[in-house]
């Protein structure tokens, strides 16, 4: 099937220890984010890359990294820099010169800092 | 810059209600409009979308209309079911042709009671 595999879906993580969230395409498309969600505030961009072997900053990318090795895979990092990184993140993607602007979201990964 | 003004939730309605969820918008552009859907513990799903003022669109009983006049983009259904129970994000794309604008509203939790 087409789409896009977060994972793993909860993870724990103790502070001071960095934590990478895997996302996985098989749409074949160029462009690809990284969200994050709180309650109560939408969403917001991390990071997001639209070829292989480049990445831009969004609008919270401190205390965050990723790579874009392969068109298929955008890893995300979460650091020890990240001061608040209890959050649920979403991966998506999108057609590079997509007409209409869509996005395709994966199912989420929930880390919760203990 | 671009902005995106949704009703504030949480909304409560009994099954086979009438829906409706307040958006606007700000742009500079000339902006494809949205609506997610998110359920619980999932990803965002589109729901439905329209690109040019007057433009309405609909899926799964729900609809919007472009509305440039007014910069809005209303959520409605006619008769809501306990399915929809779900958090609804209004969103846009400005300019349409680059997926990296996409600016999304706070989300609208919905839940709708038997």
């Amino acid at each position: 099937d087409g789409g896009i595999t977060q994972s793993p879906k909860y993870l724990f993580r103790k502070e001071g220890q960095n934590v990478t969230l895997s996302c996985e395409q098989n749409l074949n498309h160029d462009a690809m984010y990284w969200y994050r969600q709180d309650p109560g505030q939408g969403l917001r961009l991390i990071y997001y890359s639209q070829i292989v072997n480049d990445f831009q900053k969004g609008d919270i990318a401190e205390g965050y990294s990723v790579s874009r090795e392969k068109k298929e895979s955008f890893p995300l990092t979460v650091t020890s820099a990240q001061k608040n990184p209890t959050a649920f993140y979403l991966c998506a993607t999108s057609g590079l010169y997509s007409n209409t602007g869509e996005l395709f979201f994966g199912e989420g990964s929930r880390l919760t800092v203990l | 810059g671009d902005s995106v003004t949704q009703m504030e939730g949480p909304v409560t309605l009994s099954e086979e209600a009438f829906l409706t969820i307040n958006c606007t918008y700000t742009a500079t552009g000339y902006p494809s409009l949205f609506w997610y859907v998110q359920y619980p513990g999932e990803g965002l799903q589109l729901l439905l979308k329209a690109t040019k003022a007057d433009d309405k669109g609909s899926n799964k009983g729900f609809e919007a209309t472009y509305r440039k006049e007014t910069t809005s983009f209303h959520l409605e259904k006619g008769s809501v079911q306990v399915s929809d129970s779900a958090v609804y994000f209004c969103a846009l794309s400005d300019p349409p042709s680059l997926a990296r604008q996409l600016t999304f509203g706070s989300g609208t939790q919905l839940t709708v009671l038997p």
